[in-house]
Order: C-alpha cells, then sequence, then structure tokens
C-alpha cells in the first residue's frame, strides 16, 4: 500500500510556464489537500476537495487551481509560475473532511525561476 | 481566528535527554489538538491528537503530549530522546466539524540530536 504518491520529486520551472504536479493516494479517502511548505511559515493550505467532483479554496489559492475528477487523483496546476511559487508542496488526504487525521505524500519541491 | 505559536524555531538536545517542545494556540472553543512530525525529506505524520477527554494524551515513538485549557497550551514531551527523532514538529490545532472544519499548522519546531 502506498498512501499518497506525488510526482514530481522535484523540478525546476521557468516562469511563466504552465505546470501540474500530480497526487494519487490509495485510501480511498474522502477528502483531499494541497498545502505549500515555506520556511518560516509553516503549511498553508491552498486547495482541497471534500469528496470527488468538489473543490474550495484554502488560504492561498491564488496562482493554483485543482481538479477532482475521481477519488484518487487530486492534481494541482499552476497555470503561469511565479518565483513566489517556489515552495514545497504537499498533497495530504483524510477520510472525511473534518476527521482531522491528514495523511501526507512525501512533497514535491519546485523551484520557479 | 485560531492560531498557533510555536516559540522556539530550533532546539538541540543530547541523546537520552528529555525534550519538551512548546506549542501556544489561540482559538475560543475547546480546540482539536494535534502533533506531526516531518522527517528529512518526509511528508508528515501524526504523532498524536487531542479531541477530549485525558488530557495527557499518548503518541507513537513513545511521544506524549498535556492540553493545559489555562495556559492554552499542548506541549509535546518525550522522556528519553533517540538520534533518530531528529526532525521538524508542527503543532496543529483544528477547528469546526464536517465540511467546515479547519486545521491550522504552526511555523515548526526543528529539533536536533547530538550523540
Amino acid at each position: 500500500i502506498a498512501g499518497i504518491t506525488q510526482a514530481p520529486t522535484s523540478q525546476i520551472l521557468a516562469a511563466g510556464r504552465r505546470m501540474t504536479l500530480r497526487c494519487t493516494q490509495d485510501m480511498r479517502h474522502n477528502a483531499m489537500y494541497w498545502y505549500r511548505q515555506d520556511l518560516g511559515l509553516g503549511l498553508r493550505l491552498i486547495h482541497y476537495s471534500n469528496t470527488a467532483g468538489t473543490t474550495g479554496k484554502g488560504e492561498v489559492p491564488d496562482g493554483y487551481s485543482v481538479s477532482r475528477a475521481n477519488t484518487d487523483d487530486f492534481p494541482l496546476t499552476l497555470a503561469s509560475a511565479v518565483p513566489s511559487q517556489t515552495s514545497v508542496y504537499f498533497c495530504a488526504s483524510s477520510k472525511e473532511r473534518g476527521s482531522y487525521e491528514q495523511f501526507f505524500g512525501p512533497g514535491t519541491r519546485l523551484t520557479v525561476l | 481566528a485560531q492560531s498557533v505559536t510555536q516559540p522556539d524555531i530550533h532546539i538541540t538536545v543530547s541523546e537520552g535527554a528529555s525534550l519538551e517542545l512548546r506549542c501556544n494556540y489561540s482559538y475560543g472553543a475547546t480546540p482539536y489538538l494535534f502533533w506531526y512530525v516531518q522527517s528529512p525529506g518526509q511528508g508528515l505524520q501524526l504523532l498524536l491528537k487531542y479531541f477530549s477527554g485525558d488530557t495527557l494524551v499518548q503518541g507513537i515513538k513513545g511521544f506524549e503530549a498535556e492540553f493545559k485549557r489555562s495556559q492554552s497550551s499542548f506541549n509535546l514531551r518525550k522522556p528519553s530522546v533517540h538520534w533518530s527523532d531528529a526532525a521538524e514538529y508542527f503543532c496543529a490545532v483544528g477547528q469546526g466539524t464536517g465540511t467546515a472544519s479547519k486545521l491550522t499548522f504552526g511555523t515548526g519546531t526543528r529539533l536536533q540530536v547530538t550523540l
């Protein structure tokens, strides 16, 4: 059982390019989340999905979009990357929104130049 | 709005020594409280959680935490630290239930263990 997988592990991207970070879970969890982790700021929620077919905005959603076509996958897209989006991105899931025990993927380190 | 403060950015302890990581929260109602650990290059893993009941909660890897309402604190402790405990530790507070729930993380404390 893999839990949550994320791809790529790391990426260097030119500003203005489009990028999709992939996230897949095999736990059949209903809720999924995208966080960014920045030094001194902890983890901040970008977008979430309570269940397949629904998404919502978190604390820092600008410049990002998500989709949830099925239970397992929750991709995060940067339509036109900017240097301030340089960060480590974590995907997480929980059985239900509000069950609070969130399971995290290994992260994607993204550098935008 | 709820918030979480971890006053110590970086702590160094010797292997075998005791450990206490501080966490203070700001939230009007009874909070749901969590500690997560992040090993280098890894995602976060839940160490322990407090929802209600006994204010001293036990977690994995020999960690425990005590909820003190009067001090708005939820400090993490371990009696004897192992070198493998070197990691970053995040305190988090949960607010609300169901689809209105929100989990807020502190900024983290990096633990270094010396041999």
